[in-house]
């Protein structure tokens, strides 16, 4: 079983729709981040917890929240999409004093 | 905001040569600068990491080079393999914090 688990792994919504993405991990990690990848640039980061309490913006929050249920959890939320939100969306886990990230296998998400 | 870059955005060579991928960093106060692979369809892996204090570190088949003078970071793949084939991406870390990651080169390896 994966460390990391993203739910759903592809996705197709309507514009306006409200969805979310889950992640659960397994590793006991106390952080966790969502990543947004496009083609040509990279892994942006959207929101990032350092434990249940901690919520904190990344480099392109609008449009996004987020809620972390559990230290194993860590959902995004869509509120509105909207087709530019049409990305891979990873969750990542680290522990704190490591440098070494684990990614989930990624969402894949369409808006129409 | 952070700026981690790459000089190229794919790199073709052949196997059994070596690999040099490049990366350029802008922020003199990360703590850490991390190499990732992400194969097709798969979310990023950790390769290996450099302290800031650091010059070079060596991994099994891999070296990283930190060059701070010029914000300058480079993976060196030896040997290459059919299996190097994947999107390589730097990323930087401050104080445990966030990672920032550049944009990533595509490497392909040809038989």
């Amino acid at each position: 079983d994966a460390d990391v688990t993203q739910t759903p792994r592809n996705r197709i919504t309507k514009t306006g729709k409200r969805i979310m993405l889950e992640c659960s991990q397994t590793k006991g990690h106390d952080r966790m981040y969502w990543y947004r990848q496009d083609p040509g640039l990279g892994l942006r980061l959207i929101y990032y917890s350092f434990d249940v309490k901690d919520i904190n913006k990344g480099e392109i929050s609008d449009g996004y929240s987020v809620s972390r249920q559990a230290q194993a959890k860590f959902s995004l939320s869509l509120e509105s999409a909207i087709p530019n939100q049409t990305a891979l969306y990873f969750c990542a886990t680290a522990l704190t004093g490591n440098t070494e990230a684990f990614f989930g296998q990624g969402t894949r998400l369409t808006v129409v | 905001g952070e700026s981690v870059g790459l000089h190229l955005p794919t790199l073709s060579v052949q196997e059994g040569d070596n690999s040099i991928i490049n990366c350029a960093y802008s922020n003199s106060a990360s703590d850490y600068f991390i190499w990732y692979k992400q194969e097709s369809g798969k979310g990023p892996q950790f390769i290996i990491d450099i302290r800031s204090n650091m010059d070079k570190r060596q991994g099994q088949r891999v070296t990283v080079l930190l060059n701070k003078t010029v914000k300058h970071l480079s993976l060196q793949i030896a040997a290459t393999q059919p299996g190097d084939s994947a999107v390589y991406f730097c990323a930087e870390n401050q104080a445990g914090n966030q990672f920032y990651f550049g944009t990533g080169t595509s490497l392909t390896v040809i038989p």
